[in-house]
Formats: structure tokens, C-alpha cells, sequence
């Protein structure tokens, strides 16, 4: 069976300082990972997704997220946070190819909160 | 270029009523998913469909849920005898065959808040 653990369900930093947030993940097999976003009564929007190959992985909006097997961890970041970068971030991680489908298994969750 | 298109995109039930939550996937997708969004949690996978058939329903409750995709129109996902506990936003996904043979991420829709009072 898949897992993600989002470590921490607030993170608060301000405008212009570092985001990082936290994904660990749980996987039998060879995991894809992703990370969404989501805004306010809205649905979710892919930020960036790590399928194969290279290990760090860039998104939209100045986010990325580095694939670290030994730690079976894919944290997001960037550098510089801006407030519209307020939103819930979801981590998910999928089985992978040739499962015929994607049934996707999400974290709860981490609300940023980005103060000026 | 229209995606996912849910509606309503707030419905609101007294309890005992049923709830009929629709979901048109993007023009030429035939891979419908739906998602469970509870209060302060992650989505949690429901139900997979393809064209007229349900391919995995290993999340959705076994009773008052079920969830259909006709050959023409939206899919559905209809709960009968809402409770409380229905309360949560319900968000549907599409892909495409290739999309889904790629394993590519699928597009989500804005999703329906459901309020059962």
C-alpha cells in the first residue's frame, strides 16, 4: 500500500523568505510523486510531477521538489515566497507505470500561509 | 478549451434527501475519477470509470453511493439518504486513453461543496 505524510498542516513564513514543505512517502514500488495546489472554493492545480530520471524537478511558479530515494522524501520549495503563494499544498504519489490507471493517494495536507 | 466542468458547485441537502453530483470530463476524455475532500483532509480516491463501466470502486461506501459515466453525458455520482458525515467537497478528474496509457497527471475539475444540514 501507498502513503504520504505531509509534515506540518500550517506553514507561516513572509514574503520574500524560503518555503519548504515537507512530503514523506510510503511505496512498494517505484513511486510517482506529485504536488498540487490549491486555492480557495478552487480545484487542484498541478505544480510539478517526478516521474523518472532526473531527481530534482521543476515547477510552475518558481516551485521545485527533489526525489530523494534514501529518504523517500520529494519536498517542495522556493525560494523567495510571494503572497499569492497562500494556498493548501497537497503531496500525492501514484504506483507508477503500467497500472493501468491513476489512483493517486494524497497527504492532508499544508495550508502556507505567507505574511508581507 | 473547456477542462473539467462539476456542477453545482454547491449543493446543499437536508438529511435523508439524495445528492446527485455531476461531472463533464474534458471534450474526449473517457476516464472519469471522483475524489472525497472531508473537512480538513486530504482527497481520498473514490471511484474509477470508463465509459460506461466502473473499472475500481474500491473507495466508495458500500451503501447510498454510486456513481455512473452513460456513453452520452456526465458522470454522475449520486448519494442517497445523505448524512452529515456527507458533508465534504467532491472533485472529479479526467484523462484521456493516451494520457492515461502515459500515466500523466489528471485534470481536475473545481469540485462540489456538499453541505448536508
Amino acid at each position: 500500500a501507498q502513503s504520504v505524510t505531509q509534515l506540518g498542516s500550517h506553514v507561516s513564513v513572509s514574503e520574500g523568505a524560503l518555503v519548504l514543505l515537507r512530503c514523506n512517502y510510503s511505496s512498494s514500488v517505484p513511486p510517482y510523486l506529485f504536488w498540487y495546489v490549491q486555492y480557495p472554493n478552487q480545484g487542484l492545480q498541478l505544480l510539478l510531477k517526478y516521474t523518472t530520471g532526473a531527481t530534482l524537478v521543476k515547477g510552475i511558479n518558481g516551485f521545485e521538489a527533489e526525489f530523494k530515494k534514501s529518504e523517500t522524501s520529494f519536498h517542495l520549495t522556493k525560494p523567495s515566497a510571494h503572497m499569492s503563494d497562500a494556498a493548501e499544498y497537497f503531496c500525492a504519489v501514484s504506483r507508477g507505470m503500467n497500472t493501468g490507471f491513476q489512483k493517486l493517494v494524497f497527504g492532508t495536507g499544508t495550508r502556507l500561509l505567507v505574511s508581507p | 478549451n473547456a477542462g473539467v466542468m462539476q456542477n453545482p458547485r454547491h449543493l446543499v441537502r437536508r438529511r435523508g434527501q439524495e445528492a446527485r453530483l455531476r461531472c463533464s470530463p474534458v471534450k474526449g476524455h473517457s476516464h472519469v475519477y471522483w475524489y472525497r475532500q472531508l473537512p480538513e483532509e486530504g482527497l481520498k480516491f473514490m471511484v474509477y470509470l470508463q465509459k460506461e463501466n466502473i473499472i475500481d470502486e474500491s473507495g466508495m461506501p458500500k451503501e447510498r453511493f454510486s456513481a455512473e459515466f452513460p456513453k452520452e453525458g456526465p458522470s454522475i455520482l449520486r448519494i442517497q439518504q445523505v448524512v452529515r458525515g456527507d458533508s465534504a467537497a467532491y472533485f472529479c478528474a479526467s484523462s484521456s486513453d493516451r494520457e492515461t496509457r502515459n500515466n500523466s497527471p489528471l485534470h481536475f475539475g473545481n469540485g462540489t461543496r456538499l453541505t448536508v444540514t
